[in-house]
């Protein structure tokens, strides 16, 4: 299945930016969406089309695209971010995800 | 709103069949444009798409499980059922059931269950 690289783990102070990188040979020619995932929860939609933030997500999350590259940045992180973010994207008809990002505000 | 809950075994013995079932409420599996979904995690480990049967009763299924997988709708109970054969204790995760819906033309999950914990032991 298609195959999306994110870093595994990223600490950030409360108040600071985090930004979340994801990348995969040919993902330029794709959308991604980003997933919150808290201990013992199922995943939640945070971005969806490289960009979009669903209705009822706070502001501080944005994403973007450059190349082959996409990324989640939280702005102004809170305690409540902390969580595993998960990048996807569809490769013909297939799901591929991220390994996941490990995000800790401390 | 639509809510989804897996159902089955938390147990499996090796070699055996992983048998699911996802029950959907506050919508019907056969209206709108939808993937009903199956993914899993493994403890401590990141998400795998499995596979998902779509509203026209079509499925796909992840390459690397696809020997293995069956994905079906049971429209009659609005369900919809995973069946993982020649289980090993790599299988051993939690499962859950997703809906993806077409967001301007593109699919996004919207809609999870809590996950079920699925251990392959003898």
């Amino acid at each position: 299945s298609f195959e999306l690289t994110q870093p595994p783990s990223l600490s950030v102070s409360p108040g600071q930016t985090a930004s979340i990188t994801c990348s995969a040979d040919s993902l330029g020619d794709k959308y991604a969406s980003w997933y919150q995932q808290r201990p013992g929860q199922s995943p939640v939609l945070v971005i969806h089309q490289d960009t979009k933030r669903p209705s009822g997500i706070p502001e501080r999350f944005s994403g973007s695209k450059s190349g082959n590259t996409a990324t989640l940045t939280i702005s102004g992180t809170q305690a409540v971010d902390e969580a595993d973010y998960y990048c996807q994207a569809w490769d013909s008809g297939t799901a591929g995800f991220g390994g996941g990002t490990k995000l800790t505000v401390l | 709103q639509v809510q989804l809950q897996e159902s089955g075994p938390g147990l499996v013995q090796p070699s055996q069949t992983l048998s699911l079932t996802c029950s959907v409420s506050g919508g019907s599996i056969t209206s709108g444009s939808y993937y009903w979904t199956w993914i899993r995690q493994p403890a401590g480990k990141g998400l795998e798409w499995i596979g998902r049967v779509y509203t026209s009763g079509s499925t796909h299924y992840n390459p690397s499980l696809k020997s293995r997988v069956t994905v079906l709708a049971d429209t009659s109970k609005n369900q919809f059922s995973l069946r993982l054969t020649s289980v090993t204790a790599a299988d051993t995760a939690v499962y859950y059931c997703a809906r993806a819906a077409s967001w301007s033309g593109y699919f996004v999950f919207d809609y999870w269950g809590q996950g079920t914990l699925v251990t392959v032991s003898s």
